[in-house]
């Protein structure tokens, strides 16, 4: 069963800081994974796809890396500002054979403060 | 076993056809969502309810409609399909409160 985990849980820095977020996962067997932000009532917006094949995407002032073999992931966000506080989540969809569902963690909420 | 089921899995389709893109959840999830993403891009918002009767427009522009009559049921329909429609459709549901969703296997529509 897969089983994905972020950490920290809760991060909170002043406004310009680098930050990473880490995600890991049990079973390197996945097909893609996705960085999504979520906002307070909200659906999710997704920020990064990685495919199984690649090492990193980037965004603007993200990056997000893979480490399948490892079972690794991190989103680094540059000179962050008040406006990406949100909750992270990173999420892994399973080889694609009969169809599959994403595996989410449980997020980490980031506070960027002015 | 409680799940999301999306039918049909794929479609393919004439240009001015109306069709309903089915989403159910046995998990009793009170928000249900649906997104569109096109192969190797990222997912867009196209609608969200949070219960029954209630429903919104997402991020992205859409010309499909939904409707939550039941909790468990949330489907969305498109009443005259354009090659433009093409896109993979993932429903997913989550519960008020928590951060977890789950997302359907999606439906994979082709209008030609």
């Amino acid at each position: 069963k897969q089983e994905v985990t972020q950490i920290p849980a809760a991060l909170s820095v002043p406004e310009g800081e680098n930050l990473v977020l880490n995600c890991s996962f049990t079973d390197s067997a996945i097909y893609n994974l996705q960085w999504f932000r979520q906002d307070p009532g909200k659906g999710l917006t997704s920020l990064l796809l990685i495919q199984s094949s690649q090492r990193e995407q980037t965004s603007g002032r993200l990056n997000a890396s893979l480490d399948k073999s490892s079972g690794r992931s991190t989103l680094y966000i540059a000179a962050s500002q008040p406006g990406d506080s949100a909750t992270y989540l990173c999420a892994v969809r399973r080889v694609e054979t009969s169809g599959s569902r994403l595996t989410f963690g449980e997020g980490t909420q980031l506070t960027v403060n002015p | 076993e409680a799940d999301i089921y999306q039918t049909p899995r794929y479609l393919v389709i004439g240009t001015g056809k109306k069709i309903t893109l089915e989403c159910s959840q046995t998990m009793g999830h009170d928000k249900m969502y649906w997104y569109q993403q096109d192969p190797g891009m990222e997912l867009h918002l196209i609608h969200y309810s949070y219960g029954v009767n209630s429903t919104e427009k997402g991020d992205l522009s859409s010309e499909s409609t939904v409707s939550r009559i039941r909790t468990e049921h949330f489907p969305l329909t498109l009443e005259s399909a354009r090659p433009s429609h093409t896109s993979q459709y993932l429903c997913a549901s989550g519960r008020t409160g928590g951060f977890g969703y789950t997302f359907g296997s999606g439906t994979r529509l082709t209008v030609v």
